[in-house]
């Protein structure tokens, strides 16, 4: 059974900084391109971020591009998403997924002071 | 960017009904097309990939068509179990952009 689970989401101040991580299990986690995307509360889906599965190729939304960095270890299966200077706008529930078929429960990253 | 939208943003309809959404790309994407559906607390379930094929496990009353700007998502008979939100995503070039979502709801 695929298993993505995000961590690390929490309660952070306006200019704060968290780190998501993304433990992925029963997939060949090297074959696939990982990504995050997010939702505010009562929104739609926002795609943040993506990484290729050689860390090659990697993208940013415009709305995060220079604030958030992604990562991954494939030696570790995991995937990470480093947010830096945050603010409410980036409050949401954030997935992990490769894309389609398999999410994350998600993790939800409030900023609030 | 290309943009996605969705009609209707929300629907009521009944058990048994047919249900129909469409989705629309601000370019041709030829397939490249998924439907995920989304309960609340819940993360999105991919329902349709590459515009009409059915993801594993997803029951056979749900459809897809459509190509290039224009695209179709039809519950022939819905359930009690298909009360959800459903977006449309391209996936044809980065970024993979999202509908606003449809709301189906019980009448």
């Amino acid at each position: 059974e695929v298993q993505l689970v995000e961590s690390g989401g929490g309660l952070v101040k306006p200019g704060g900084s968290l780190r998501l991580s993304c433990a992925a299990s029963g997939l060949t986690f090297t074959s696939y391109t990982m990504n995050w995307v997010r939702q505010a509360p009562g929104k739609g889906l926002e795609w943040v971020s993506s990484i290729s599965s050689s860390s090659s190729y990697i993208y940013y939304a415009d709305s995060v591009k220079g604030r958030f960095t992604i990562s991954r270890d494939n030696a570790k299966d995991s995937l990470h998403l480093q947010m830096n200077s945050l603010t409410a706008e980036d409050t949401a529930v954030y997935y992990c997924t490769t894309g389609s078929s398999f999410w994350g429960q998600g993790t939800l990253v409030t900023v609030s002071p | 960017d290309i943009q996605m939208t969705q009609s209707p943003s929300s629907l009521s309809a009944s058990v048994g009904d047919r249900v129909t959404i469409t989705c629309r790309a601000s370019q041709s994407i030829s397939k490249y097309l998924n439907w995920y559906q989304q309960k609340p607390g819940k993360a999105p379930r991919l329902l349709i990939y590459t515009a009409s094929t059915l993801q594993n496990g997803v029951p056979s009353r749900f459809s897809g068509s459509g190509s290039g700007t224009d695209f179709t998502l039809t519950i022939s008979s819905l359930q009690p179990e298909d009360f959800a939100t459903f977006y449309c995503q391209q996936s044809y070039s980065t970024p993979p952009t999202f509908g606003p979502g449809t709301t189906v709801d019980i009448k």
